[in-house]
């Protein structure tokens, strides 16, 4: 049973755009909320995150907006560069600090 | 601070034979997880060490997978014998606490 589902799959983005990637959960158990980024030939990475008592973060130019209500939450890169190209899974933890992963957005961003 | 370190990188078998794979987890980090990821999909955990101790091994197919951390730091994670379907990449990961999980590379597994 996939307990997170992703979207979407591919995005493609100019330079200096703005790259959304969206999250939905059915657990409400879930207590955090990372975002992992991941370049071909390397493990995930941690990007961001966020707690469900917290309606948004910002470090850089990467924000997670969070709607506990509606049980979903966003990655929001601004001004994406080339180098932001990579694949980026949403994660949740559940019960004994498992994550349960999306099944990623690869996304390229273009000159 | 040396990440999560993974061999091999690649190997290819044929099925019905044997394969290991080796981690070394963070300096320090109690927390130690292996992990499969097929392509074009997210990380799913196989198995949780903490220390020594399996803590979650309910999603590793314990009819042909095996894994080991016999002394709370290193681990190996093995598949007797390989069928095609376990082609993939397996990941491991290391974590000091219960937020932050480090990925090492991962060994691309191919079974022909």
């Amino acid at each position: 049973q996939q307990q997170v589902k992703q979207s979407p799959q591919s995005l493609i983005v100019q330079k200096g755009g703005i790259s959304i990637i969206n999250c939905a959960y059915e657990n409400t158990a879930f207590d955090y909320f990372p975002w992992y980024q991941q370049f071909p030939g390397k493990g995930p990475a941690l990007l961001i995150a966020i707690r469900p008592d917290v309606s948004e973060k910002k470090e850089g130019r990467f924000t997670i907006s969070f709607n506990k209500s509606a049980k979903q939450f966003s990655l929001h890169i601004m001004d994406s560069q080339p180098g932001d190209s990579a694949t980026y899974f949403c994660a949740a933890r559940g019960t004994a600090s498992k994550l349960t992963f999306g099944t990623g957005t690869r996304l390229q961003v273009t000159l | 601070e040396a990440g999560v370190v993974q061999s091999p990188r690649y190997k290819i078998i044929e099925k019905k034979q044997p394969v290991a794979f080796w981690c070394n987890p963070i300096s320090g980090h109690n927390t130690l997880y292996w992990y499969l990821q097929n392509l074009g999909q997210g990380p799913e955990l196989l198995i949780r060490y903490e220390n020594e101790e399996a803590v979650d091994d309910s999603q590793l197919p314990k009819d042909r997978f095996s894994a080991e951390r016999l002394k709370g730091v290193d681990s190996t994670l093995k598949i007797q014998p390989a069928e095609l379907g376990d082609s993939a990449v397996y990941l491991c990961a290391s974590s000091k606490t219960s937020n932050e999980q480090f990925f090492g590379p991962g060994t691309r597994l191919t079974v022909l």
